[in-house]
């Protein structure tokens, strides 16, 4: 089976940074994928680390260790547009497992 | 990068009625889709993988005769509530997958079960 943990709300300050993180238990893993949903709107794909390290996208990177079976999505100079439910995911058998999500609140 | 899209974007009926949602890729062919559930604030669950051609695989607990679901070309999947009831309110996503494997998600349609 598989599991991931993420907290469930993190609240930040517009123009800082933010930390997300996802611990996960699968058996079979292949990458660690973070998603970002804004309320009604489709989940759209921010990043995706298969090895260890860090992968960053703008004001967006990603980190993963595998040999503790966690990863976090760190957000940079926070955005009110920021605010959103971000989700951390796993393939299994061919098929995208999603964590529960964190709802992110940014504060002015 | 590729689109995907839904329809209807949202949806009312009454229970017992069946409701059809659309799931197109509109510039790329996608031979697997998939369906996802979402209830409010929480998070996406797969219903079942659509494949061209082929009956779809349909997720432990997920009922196949209540969840229809088509495939029948390669940027067409469709999903049917059969007997709607208010339990089945909920938000229902599709995406498709590229021929690289990357995937794409639709913009959900909401359905409202009165």
């Amino acid at each position: 089976g598989q599991s991931l943990e993420q907290p469930s709300e993190v609240t930040a300050v517009e123009g800082a940074i933010v930390q997300i993180n996802c611990t996960y238990q699968t058996s079979g893993f292949y990458g660690l994928s973070w998603y970002q949903q804004h309320d009604g709107g489709a989940p759209t794909f921010l990043s995706y680390n298969a090895l260890d390290g860090l992968e960053e996208t703008g004001r967006f990177s990603s980190f993963l260790s595998r040999s503790d079976s966690y990863g976090y999505l760190l957000l940079q100079e926070l955005q009110m547009k920021d605010s959103a439910s971000y989700f951390c995911a796993v393939n299994r058998d061919d098929k995208i497992i999603f964590g529960k999500g964190t709802r992110l609140h940014i504060l002015p | 990068g590729a689109v995907v899209s839904q329809h209807p974007s949202w949806v009312i009926c009454k229970s017992g009625t069946s409701v059809k949602i659309e799931c197109r890729s509109l510039d790329f062919q996608a031979t697997t889709m998939f369906w996802y559930r979402q209830f409010p604030k929480q998070s996406l669950m797969l219903m079942a993988t659509s494949n061209e051609g082929s009956k779809a695989t349909y997720e432990q607990g997920v009922e196949k005769d209540k969840f229809l679901i088509n495939h029948a070309s390669l940027t067409l999947s469709t999903l049917t509530v059969t007997s709607a009831h208010p339990e089945d309110s909920s938000f229902y996503i599709c995406s498709a997958r590229t021929s690289g494997r990357d995937e794409f998600f639709g913009p959900g349609t909401r359905l409202t079960v009165l």
